[in-house]
């Protein structure tokens, strides 16, 4: 099956800093690439995703790319703010896109 | 707006007893899942169900099974609690079809087996 890795596990970063946090993944036939936002008791949400067939995506301070030959993919923060602080969940789809598997997690600490 | 609801936040329960964990999305989903989140170990996929009545093991099924007999409904059961089995548990729906839809989570249930 897909295995997905992350790094780093955590990451400090002062405010209006940039953060980037990377996935790879194993299973060539995954194409879709969600992120998860998981603050501290709360449920993750997805903050972005991403299509194979696409190879960056932006929304506001937040961007992912997608390099699908070496099979990772990244989450870019930029201008960080204190509320960015949260765990991170990089996720790849199975070819079938009924399963997903999840990176370990990133815990992202924006300092003032 | 999905809304994914688990009827608990927080349960303790007894090493040996049987515990019914309930999830209900208001989507009309295909997929659901139920994963387990543990610290350094992100979220493990425990059994998923595509459709009423079908269901798939995941990467750590040992020790629990589920149920699907609604489609807005997807419980897991621990048929004898463990104090292994500590753990958030997390339940999630999706479009299915073959989309690539995200998952959208429950709050998620805080489970203590003592």
């Amino acid at each position: 099956g897909e295995n997905v890795e992350q790094h780093p596990s955590t990451l400090s970063v002062q405010e209006g800093d940039s953060a980037v946090i990377k996935c790879t993944y194993s299973d060539s036939a995954s194409n879709y690439f969600p992120w998860y936002k998981q603050e501290l008791g709360k449920r993750p949400q997805l903050i972005i995703d991403i299509r194979s067939n696409v190879g960056e995506k932006k929304d506001q301070r937040i961007a992912v790319t997608l390099n699908k030959t070496a099979k990772h993919f990244s989450l870019h923060i930029t201008e960080t703010q204190p509320e960015d602080s949260a765990v991170y969940f990089c996720a790849a789809s199975s070819s079938t896109g009924n399963q997903f598997y999840f990176g370990t997690g990133t815990s992202l600490t924006v300092i003032p | 707006d999905v809304k994914v609801t688990q009827s608990s936040r927080y349960l303790v329960k007894r090493t040996g007893e049987k515990v019914f964990l309930e999830c209900v999305q208001d989507m009309d989903h295909e997929n659901m899942f139920w994963y387990r989140q543990d610290p350094g170990l992100g979220l493990r996929l425990i059994y998923f169900s595509y459709d009423v009545k079908m269901k798939e093991k995941g990467d750590i099924p040992e020790g629990y099974s589920v149920s699907r007999e609604k489609k807005e409904r997807f419980s897991l059961i621990l048929e004898s609690a463990s104090t292994n089995q500590t753990s958030m548990y997390l339940c999630a729906s999706s479009q299915g079809g073959g989309l690539r839809s995200p998952l959208h989570f429950g709050n998620g249930t805080r489970l203590t087996v003592t």
